[in-house]
């Protein structure tokens, strides 16, 4: 079965630190997303790719970055992790071009930065 | 910008009563896709119910059905029969059905619990 997948499923790093979290798809979805779920503000997005080689910035995008070299992947990349980006991080995917715009998501990493 | 507001941080519902969730969102777009995602204690998203926005019909989904009130923004859930696995995070979010656009805008969810 298709399926999306998070890795890790738990993080501890310290401030200052580069940490990457992997989101692998194999839907073979043209659209991945990076949300970050935190208390009173639900899901936000972070960054966006529609295919191979695009990636956007989503509305907290400040400290992050993404690149897509294949449809399977999507890294999240912290520059330099600090203790606001503590939080739930979910990738999700979705089909594209005349789909019904439905997201299919990981299962989260709970990232905390000490 | 679009905006989506759930003004209902908690609510509890007894098990087989029935219980609406409320959603209302902000758009000057005519064509949109509205989600209702659960997310129960393991934190896995799933997708419980959609509805596009050129349907005048409510959408339904076994228990779970919406009213769907286009002119006055408005998207709530309705759960009947309520039951224990019902208990979750419940998140609406908007979608536009524009060209190349599939990015979602979430609301800040409301957690639903259900008493036995």
């Amino acid at each position: 079965d298709a399926e999306i997948t998070q890795s890790p499923r738990h993080k501890i790093t310290e401030t200052g630190r580069q940490v990457t979290l992997a989101c692998h798809q194999t839907w073979n979805h043209n659209n991945m997303f990076w949300y970050r779920q935190d208390l009173g503000h639900g899901l936000r997005l972070i960054h966006y790719s529609y295919g191979v080689q695009d990636t956007n910035k989503g509305e907290v995008s400040d400290g992050y970055s993404v690149s897509r070299s294949n449809t399977e992947d999507l890294p999240l990349t912290l520059e330099s992790a600090a203790s606001s980006q503590t939080s739930v991080y979910f990738c999700a995917s979705s089909e594209s071009g005349g789909a019904r715009g439905e997201q299919y998501f990981g299962p989260g990493t709970r990232l905390t930065v000490t | 910008a679009q905006t989506v507001t759930q003004s209902q941080p908690e609510m509890s519902v007894q098990e087989a009563e029935t219980v609406t969730l409320s959603c209302t969102y902000d758009t000057s777009e005519n064509n949109y896709y509205l989600f209702w995602y659960k997310q129960p204690p393991s934190r896995q998203m799933i997708l419980v119910i959609r509805q596009e926005a050129y349907k005048q019909q409510n959408a339904t989904e076994n228990r779970f059905s919406v009213n769907f009130q286009k002119a006055a923004k408005s998207f709530s859930l309705k759960i009947s029969d309520s039951q224990l696995g019902d208990t979750a995070m419940y998140f609406c979010a908007f979608m536009n059905q524009r060209s190349g656009t599939y990015k979602y805008i979430f609301g800040t969810g409301t957690r639903l619990k259900v008493l036995a």
